[in-house]
């Protein structure tokens, strides 16, 4: 079956620290995947999208990586702020799908 | 102007009633979605709907039913409410191209008791 895992449910870092956050999934072949950011009570907003072209995306602090042959894609926030602190969602279509389907989700936490 | 809205923002309402979540988009997209958010804070695709052509979730009770007067709107219909339906439901929508985003609204949280 088709599945999109996030490892951590939740992870702490120190500010100033790089936060790495891992999505796997399996029996996807997705032209692209996305990332997003979710706060308390709020909607997920759209932060990267990342081709199965591409090997790496930056944006400001952030930065993705997608590895279509470990099936993985990896989101880096680098000098970390508290402000970070919120649910971060992998996302992806496959083939001719047309929904996209979320990951769990990783809760992190930056501690000042 | 609020690009994805959707009302109420909460709804409170009895088991076996029958209520409406409404969704407009003002951005033009062509493609709409409802999600389910659960207690566990999984987003998991319920609907999603393409000019006049809907994906209906396999896993999804025909007590909910997505209805689209228009491609600026997609709004959920729930029959004979459980407790179990109790969750955040998002509405969101993209351009229904494969490469773009989407654009969630701030989420109807409703609490069936």
């Amino acid at each position: 079956s088709q599945k999109i895992e996030q490892n951590s449910e939740a992870l702490n870092i120190q500010e100033g620290k790089t936060a790495t956050l891992t999505c796997n999934y399996t029996n996807y072949s997705p032209a692209y995947l996305q990332w997003y950011r979710q706060d308390p009570g709020r909607g997920p907003v759209f932060l990267l999208l990342i081709r199965e072209n591409e090997k790496e995306k930056r944006k400001e602090r952030l930065k993705v990586t997608f590895d279509t042959t470990l099936k993985q894609s990896l989101f880096h926030i680098t000098a970390s702020q508290p402000a970070d602190s919120a649910t971060y969602l992998c996302a992806l279509k496959g083939g001719s799908a047309r929904q996209l389907t979320f990951g769990s989700g990783t809760q992190l936490t930056v501690l000042p | 102007d609020t690009a994805v809205s959707q009302t109420p923002k909460y709804l409170v309402t009895q088991m076996g009633n029958d209520k409406s979540i409404k969704c407009e988009q003002n951005l033009g997209h062509d493609t709409m979605y409802w999600y389910k958010q659960d207690s566990k804070k999984f987003l998991k695709i319920m609907f999603s709907y393409n000019n006049k052509e809907l994906i209906i979730n396999e896993t999804v009770p025909n007590r909910f039913s997505p209805k689209s007067p228009d491609k600026a709107h997609l709004n959920l219909h729930i029959n004979s409410l459980e407790l179990g339906d109790s969750a955040v439901y998002f509405c969101a929508s993209s351009q229904g191209r494969e490469n773009t985003e989407a654009f969630f609204g701030q989420g109807t949280r409703l609490t069936v008791v």
